[in-house]
């Protein structure tokens, strides 16, 4: 079976431009989550998707924007790029609860974005 | 606001060594409590999660150690080979309690390097 794939894996944009990331979950997940991971520290939760509804948003501005679509892939969008935009951003997906009742998310391998 | 503390920030082992990664936590209302192991250029895998009426979780050469008084929980790699250097990562979330179980607070990370 497939794991989670995300897309692009690397991309470069310059500040103030705007960046679209795609996921796709494992087959039979209909959560995903986005997160981000700055070099050196651990990721950092910015949004949860399940049944196309947002569930969950962390501390990230309103430049951070996402949805899911009905075969439960999602995108996130980036507006304005900053330098500090500059990282690994992840996405997971997961069932609402697996056999043991634990929430599993698997990640996939994450875009990295650079902004200059 | 760091929900979850992670020590120590990197440890070096040798072969057939213990590595031991401990996290405190302040939120009482965290479940969940999973670690990921990550290596370069990949996303975080699952490697071993507890919950709180447990005190500990064995699988394989990790144990998690759990004492939910003191807010603590460690990560244990018995017997560590080179093919365990990686990053780290300890996390909580609420997610059996709520519909966020795709929120996971992670730890700053841990870097493992085993040595031959």
């Amino acid at each position: 079976d497939a794991g989670v794939t995300q897309s692009p894996t690397h991309l470069i944009k310059t500040r103030g431009q705007h960046v679209t990331l795609r996921c796709s979950p494992i087959s039979g997940h209909k959560s995903v989550s986005w997160y981000q991971q700055v070099l050196g520290q651990g990721p950092q939760f910015i949004f949860q998707y399940y049944e196309k509804e947002e569930r969950g948003r962390g501390n990230f501005p309103d430049r951070f924007s996402a949805r899911q679509f009905p075969n439960y892939s999602s995108e996130l969008n980036v507006n304005a790029l900053l330098l500090g935009d500059s990282a690994l951003y992840l996405c997971a997906s997961s069932r609402q609860r697996d056999i043991s009742g634990a929430n599993v998310l698997t990640f996939g391998a994450g875009s990295r974005l650079t902004v200059l | 606001q760091q929900q979850v503390k992670q020590s120590p920030q990197s440890l070096i082992v040798q072969k057939g060594g213990i590595s031991i990664i401990n996290c405190a936590y302040e939120n009482t209302a965290f479940d969940y409590f999973p670690w990921y192991q990550q290596f370069p250029g990949k996303g975080p895998a699952l490697l071993i999660a507890i919950r709180p009426d447990v005190s500990e979780k064995k699988e394989g050469r990790f144990t998690i150690s759990f004492n939910k008084s003191a807010k603590q929980f460690s990560l244990h790699i018995m017997d560590s080979q080179p093919g365990d250097s990686a990053t780290y990562f300890c996390a909580a979330s609420m997610g059996w309690q709520t519909d966020s179980w795709g929120k996971l607070q992670f730890g700053a990370g841990t870097q493992v390097v085993v040595t031959p």
